[in-house]
């Protein structure tokens, strides 16, 4: 059964970079696309981009300026780094399996709570 | 950006009532179109995918069906466990985009 697991700083200053890493266990993140998506508190859901396990990318234009995914497919993770947080940042973030190049969310992890304050 | 969206934002209905929740899009999107359940505190969970295919596990109560514009989910006898948030979700066109969310309660 694969899951997965999201982890990094639970606060974040304003301005400041979001690291986030997604660990995938029971299955190779190898021939998947995997994608972030948050959650900001009482609101829906935004699709923030995806990778492929080449390393291939495709953001959400509203975010693509300030954002940055990459796969280490050693360690079977993937990762977020999201440049110059504001409050408006601030979102429980989830990292999920992509059944195609943008299509399903058939695995998710259980989120992480990201708060950018000072 | 294709708008997805969702009516009712909220109900409440009896155990055992028939639900059905509408998502319109803003252009045709063909099938490509799922939907999840998502539990207070919990991650999305995947029901429906491509308008009408119910997940693997998923109870057979859950069912989506259209295509187009205009699709439709439905929980044939609602039971005290369905108590959630429901969200539509479109892959036609990137950037994938979600619908506003349906709350269902238990009257």
């Amino acid at each position: 059964q694969v899951q997965l697991q999201e982890s990094g700083p639970g606060l974040v200053k304003p301005s400041e970079t979001l690291s986030l890493t997604c660990t995938v266990s029971g299955g190779s993140i190898s021939s998947y696309y995997w994608s972030w998506i948050r959650q900001p508190p009482g609101k829906g859901l935004e699709w923030i981009g995806y990778i492929y396990s080449s390393g291939s990318t495709n953001y959400n234009p509203s975010l693509k300026s300030r954002v940055t995914m990459s796969v280490d497919r050693s360690k079977n993770q993937i990762s977020l780094n999201m440049r110059s947080v504001t409050a408006a940042d601030t979102a429980v973030y989830y990292c999920a399996r992509d059944f195609g190049s943008g299509s399903y969310f058939d695995y998710w992890g259980q989120g992480t709570v990201v708060t950018v304050s000072s | 950006d294709i708008q997805m969206t969702q009516s009712p934002s909220s109900l409440s209905a009896s155990v055992g009532d028939r639900v059905t929740i509408t998502c319109q899009a803003s252009q045709d999107i063909s099938s490509f179109l799922n939907w999840y359940q998502q539990k207070p505190g919990k991650a999305p969970k995947l029901l429906i995918y491509d308008a009408s295919n119910l997940e693997t596990g998923v109870p057979s109560r859950f069912s989506g069906s259209g295509s187009g514009t205009d699709f439709t989910f439905t929980i044939s006898s609602l039971q005290p466990e369905d108590i959630a948030t429901y969200y539509c979700q479109q892959y036609d066109n990137l950037p994938l985009t979600f619908g506003g969310g349906t709350k269902v309660e238990i009257k």
